[in-house]
């Protein structure tokens, strides 16, 4: 079957940094996103990764190991503004988005 | 520029009732997507479109159904509402099917089944 883990959920500090991982199992990749989402909205693109390695979008990073079956996002300088859940999606061979159960990170002051 | 919209906001419906939950895009983006979104649980696609005419069976297809006449419109229908279904519905869209794209979301449908 096919499966993405993310931690439920993580806290951190306002102006610190905090990874947040996620493992995948599918059948076939094509790429993987991150996504976040505010309590009660629509979930908003972050970024993706297709190859190996970090991708930097100004305080946000994502990076990939296909070969590990793993990424993690970076949220650096954090703001309280940041308190949202994220989620991780990964593009399967049929060019459909297996999505996990998302990471709620809460920013204390 | 809308990009995609969604009605109802929120529904209380009747167990047995038939719904439809509307979904339009203006950004004429070809393929769509309907996921619902449970409490502990990632978004499952329900239905999706890779251009107006076609239509294909997502991860929870069952009590479901969907139409594409055009490129802009992609309703949801419940046929017979059951209480499993009570959910938040996400409508998506993205520019090209069957390649790397991003998908927008709509702001969403929260539907209770009683």
């Amino acid at each position: 079957g096919q499966n993405i883990d993310q931690p439920t959920e993580m806290t951190a500090t306002e102006g610190a940094i905090v990874q947040i991982n996620c493992t995948y199992q599918t059948s076939g990749f094509n790429g993987l996103f991150w996504y976040q989402q505010h309590a009660g909205e629509a979930p908003t693109f972050l970024s993706y990764n297709v190859l190996d390695g970090l991708e930097e979008k100004g305080r946000f990073s994502s990076f990939l190991s296909r070969s590990k079956g793993y990424s993690y996002l970076l949220l650096k300088e954090l703001q309280m503004k940041d308190s949202a859940s994220y989620l991780c999606a990964v593009e399967d061979s049929n060019y459909q988005l297996i999505w996990g159960a998302g990471t709620k990170l809460i920013i204390k002051p | 520029i809308a990009g995609i919209t969604q009605a109802p906001t929120s529904q209380i419906l009747a167990a047995g009732r038939r719904m439809t939950l509307r979904c339009t895009q203006d950004m004429r983006h070809n393929a769509m997507y309907w996921y619902r979104q449970d409490l502990g649980l990632g978004l499952r696609l329900i239905h999706y479109s890779n251009t107006a005419g076609t239509t294909g069976k997502g991860e929870v297809p069952d009590g479901y159904s969907v139409s594409r006449a055009n490129t802009d419109d992609f309703p949801l229908t419940l046929a017979s509402a059951v209480p499993s279904q009570t959910s938040v519905y996400f409508c998506a869209s993205s520019t090209l099917a069957g390649e790397l794209d991003t998908q927008y979301f709509g702001p969403g449908t929260r539907l209770t089944v009683l």
